[in-house]
């Protein structure tokens, strides 16, 4: 079990540009959470995906916000136009079945200029 | 919806007990986590209670009143690796399969020499 892993850890950009992480599950997970956490804040749901199929999606995620998970592993969430609100904490859970609590990694922190 | 409260902050001593409260308010409760979260590093999982009642794992011990939306976590003699956030999370199934954590804000536990 090497855990959940999320890359880059870190990504500074300026304002209107696009970016996108990267999340690697447990392997034998096949859930996949994408949460957002600011500064004093618990984590907050984004989206959840089963395999490869994104199943469920928080109103937080507007418009400019995309995620895949093309082959059931890996997951990637892209941030388009960013503004100076996304800037937090993303957080990649994954977990096996239901009632098996998730594992999250490290997160990517993005900050905005 | 979702509401999920604890207290911000608390202060405890090397060696004592303290109990963290979490009360929720919440529609189709499927069950209650803790994760301990170190600043800048990921949450990690504590314990989780679908049914009321206590459950002990080691020095961390969780409680659970369903009829009273209620919890407390307690830790037992506090080690100063103990100071870190903690996290009161609520199960909420979502509308396909799986679930998504609704989160409070985090209890920032300082432990003292």
């Amino acid at each position: 079990d090497t855990g959940v892993s999320q890359n880059p850890r870190h990504k500074i950009t300026k304002r209107g540009q696009n970016v996108t992480f990267r999340c690697d599950p447990i392997s034998e997970h096949n859930r996949l959470y994408w949460y957002r956490q600011t500064l004093g804040q618990g984590p907050e749901f984004l989206t959840y995906f089963q395999n490869e199929a994104q199943l469920e999606k928080s109103r937080l995620l507007s418009d400019r916000f995309s995620a895949e998970r093309p082959k059931g592993s890996f997951s990637t969430l892209e941030i388009q136009r960013t503004e100076q609100g996304d800037s937090a904490m993303y957080l990649c859970a994954s977990s096996s079945v239901d009632g098996q609590p998730q594992h999250f990694g490290d997160g990517t922190r993005l900050s905005i200029l | 919806g979702q509401n999920i409260d604890q207290p911000t902050e608390m202060t405890a001593t090397e060696g004592a007990i303290v109990q963290i409260n979490c009360t929720y308010q919440t529609s189709g409760f499927n069950g209650l986590f803790w994760y301990q979260q170190h600043a800048g590093e990921a949450p990690t999982f504590l314990s989780y209670n679908v049914l009321d009642g206590l459950e002990e794992k080691g020095r961390f011990s969780s409680f659970l009143s369903r009829s009273k939306g209620y919890s407390y976590l307690l830790l037992k003699e506090l080690q100063m690796k103990d100071s870190a956030s903690y996290l009161c999370a609520v199960k909420s199934s979502l509308s396909n399969s799986g679930y998504a954590l609704n989160f409070g804000k985090g209890t920032s536990l300082l432990v003292t020499p």
